[in-house]
């Protein structure tokens, strides 16, 4: 079945300019998740939604970043005004509900900021 | 002190050798466990989840030690292809959330 898809999967823009990073969760998955991945670092929680709930944002670095998830399904993350220390892999996640259950990540986007 | 604990490694273990690496974790509330792996420039993907009485699959043996707080994964018999970095996750529940925390993961080389 489809697996969690992530677009672009490279996106090269001029420091200064907004960026806008699409996730389609696994159908049915109540909970996305964003990370995002320097090289050679380890996972950086960003955000995550769970169904309709308001969702967790502690992990957003600056007022720059933002996302949203409409219809409880696709979801975008916004950067605006990027900086070249936002170049970094940003990797989105979604499982069902339930502690029990695993994460499944899609094949991240690579950012890159001139 | 880091939630979530790792040796980062590098471990270099000749091919057809055991490994195990742990993971620790501070948080006792935290629930459940799993290991991922993360090839170079992928994302993570499940390995296998770690059950409290312990759970094997193929050649990967996972275990949890809820007194000491830490996970362990043991390869037996390892290939070539198993060389990846290896990430801890434990997930809780906050203020009806469902958090989980990333180790920073263990690297590990097979050498033929």
């Amino acid at each position: 079945g489809a697996g969690v898809s992530q677009s672009p999967s490279n996106k090269v823009t001029e420091k200064g300019k907004d960026v806008e990073l699409r996730c389609d969760p696994i159908s049915g998955h109540t909970a996305l998740y964003w990370y995002r991945q320097s090289l050679g670092q380890g996972l950086e929680f960003l955000i995550y939604f769970q169904g309709n709930s308001a969702p967790d944002k502690s992990g957003l670095p600056s007022d720059r970043f933002s996302a949203e998830r409409t219809g409880g399904s696709v979801s975008t993350l916004t950067i605006q005004r990027t900086q070249q220390e936002d170049s970094a892999v940003y990797l989105c996640a979604s499982s069902l509900k339930g502690l029990n259950q695993p994460q499944h990540f899609g094949d991240g986007t690579r950012l890159s900021i001139l | 002190r880091k939630e979530v604990e790792q040796d980062p490694g590098p471990f270099n273990v000749p091919e057809g050798a055991t490994v195990a690496f742990n993971c620790t974790y501070s948080n006792s509330a935290s629930q459940s466990f799993f290991w991922y792996r993360q090839d170079c420039r992928k994302e993570p993907k499940l390995l296998m989840s770690v059950y409290s009485s312990g759970n094997e699959d193929g050649r990967f043996t996972a275990q949890l030690n809820r007194a000491s707080q830490y996970i362990s994964l043991l390869i037996r018999d390892s290939k070539l292809s198993d060389s990846a970095t290896y990430l801890c996750v434990v997930k809780y529940r906050n203020f009806g959330n469902e958090k989980l925390t990333f180790g920073t993961g263990t690297r590990l080389t097979i050498i033929p």
